[in-house]
């Protein structure tokens, strides 16, 4: 079976500290990957998704990159954090099978900057 | 641009009783709409995919039902209990894209 996991669980972070969250599947091959933000009051938001090894869509302008240097990982970075940066983390996966992308979501990175 | 609305933005029930939450999305070109369960603190869990040509889809006392014309979907919890206390997120992917859009989801509060 599928496992996705998100490491670290929990982060505090100054303003202006590098940051490095990694998002790892097993179990699969090939899988589309996905980091979401959750922000209080403002609902999930797509962040970046990658479709493949180095491939990577950014959805929103911001102080925020990713990478994925293997098949199955993905990594969220900033160079100097914000503290609009601070949320809730999500990484997800889907099977590449167009028009299905069921997703399937990690537990969660709650970052705080302050 | 997409956008999923879900209403209420909150509901509590006693134990027992039967619900509706309520999903709907402004755009019907849809490749599917996803129901997914978060508890507070925790990731999200995959509770039901309805595909765009499908008209419902159920699992154990879960039911979703989709209308793509009308960008309607509903989720039918049967006898509820406490432990379905938790905020439930609709989300769709649209046509041609691999992009879930969220709505902001109802929370849900089942009274023992």
């Amino acid at each position: 079976s599928q496992t996705i996991h998100q490491w670290p669980a929990t982060l505090v972070q100054p303003v202006g500290s590098p940051l490095s969250l990694e998002c790892t599947v097993e179990g699969t091959s090939n899988p589309n990957l996905y980091w979401y933000r959750q922000a209080a009051g403002r609902g999930l938001q797509l962040l970046f998704y990658s479709v493949g090894i180095g491939q990577i869509s950014s959805e929103v302008p911001q102080n925020l990159s990713a990478s994925r240097p293997q098949d199955r990982q993905f990594i969220l970075s900033s160079k100097k954090l914000l503290l609009s940066d601070s949320g809730f983390y999500l990484c997800a996966w889907a099977t590449g099978l167009a028009g299905v992308n069921e997703q399937f979501f990690g537990p969660g990175t709650r970052l705080t900057v302050l | 641009k997409q956008e999923v609305t879900q209403i209420p933005a909150a509901l509590s029930v006693p134990e027992g009783e039967n619900l509706v939450l309520n999903c709907s999305f402004t755009d019907s070109a849809i490749y599917n709409l996803q129901w997914f369960r978060q508890d507070p603190g925790k990731g999200l869990t995959s509770l039901l995919l309805i595909q765009s040509s499908q008209r419902e889809q159920t699992s154990g006392r879960l039911n979703a039902s989709l209308d793509k014309s009308s960008g309607r979907s509903t989720l039918y919890i049967a006898a509820s209990q406490p432990g379905d206390s938790a905020t439930y997120l609709c989300a769709v992917t649209g046509a041609g894209s691999y992009q879930l859009t969220f709505g902001k989801g109802t929370k849900l509060s089942v009274i023992p």
